[in-house]
């Protein structure tokens, strides 16, 4: 089975840097995703990460560890828009996720 | 080029209904996904298919069914409806194959939001 386990909720100010943090146990791995959310809509798509180590795009990085059962998610230069729930997942079997509760962000001034 | 279209938006039913949710995939994609989103949690996995064929179900009990058509649409139905499968069902596609990570990269659609009475 697959178990993910993601902080519930941070605030930070606009301009910050934040990191979410996801652990998870997991049986037939293939790539960790994050997904983000904002209330009412569905989850779009960030990054994934299948080796170890950072990848980054834009404002957005996202690091793993495999070994650790380990990822998180660096947001930079945060802006008001960034408010929104991170949803880390694990794909595992052919083309599943499991999603973790999400780890809601709020963006304050 | 249209995203994951998903139908209807929002609907009501009462304790005993049956539900059809109906989906359409980025142009090109031959996977697609149901999930089932509670309020406050993450999207839980009911189904995938790939070329027409199921290949996995999520711990949905059998009140809960989908297929996929030839043009890679689906559907997704829910029979003898209770008031706890009141949620956002998501329907998500990909590239599918060999379960790459690539592979794995879902586009999900808006949803439908259902409130079972």
């Amino acid at each position: 089975g697959q178990n993910i386990d993601q902080p519930t909720e941070m605030t930070a100010t606009e301009g910050a840097i934040v990191q979410i943090n996801c652990t998870y146990q997991t049986s037939g791995f293939n790539g960790l995703f994050w997904y983000q959310q904002h209330a009412g809509e569905a989850p779009t798509f960030l990054s994934y990460n299948v080796l170890d180590g950072l990848e980054e795009k834009g404002r957005f990085s996202s690091f793993l560890s495999r070994s650790k059962g380990y990822s998180y998610l660096l947001l930079k230069e945060l802006q008001m828009k960034d408010s929104a729930s991170y949803l880390c997942a694990v794909g595992y079997g052919n083309n599943r996720l499991a999603f973790g509760k999400g780890n809601q962000v709020v963006v304050i001034p | 080029d249209a995203g994951v279209t998903q139908s209807p938006t929002h609907l009501i039913k009462t304790r005993g209904q049956q539900v059809t949710l109906r989906c359409s995939p980025i142009s090109g994609h031959k996977s697609v996904s149901w999930y089932q989103q509670v309020l406050g949690q993450g999207p839980q996995f009911i189904f995938q298919y790939y070329e027409k064929e199921e290949r996995g179900r999520g711990n949905f009990p059998d009140r809960f069914s989908a297929r996929q058509f030839p043009n890679y649409s689906s559907e997704l139905n829910v029979n003898a409806l209770l008031l706890g499968d009141s949620a956002l069902y998501l329907c998500a596609s990909s590239l599918g194959g060999q379960g790459t990570a690539g592979a794995n990269v879902l586009t999900f659609g808006a949803g439908s939001r259902l409130t079972v009475l």
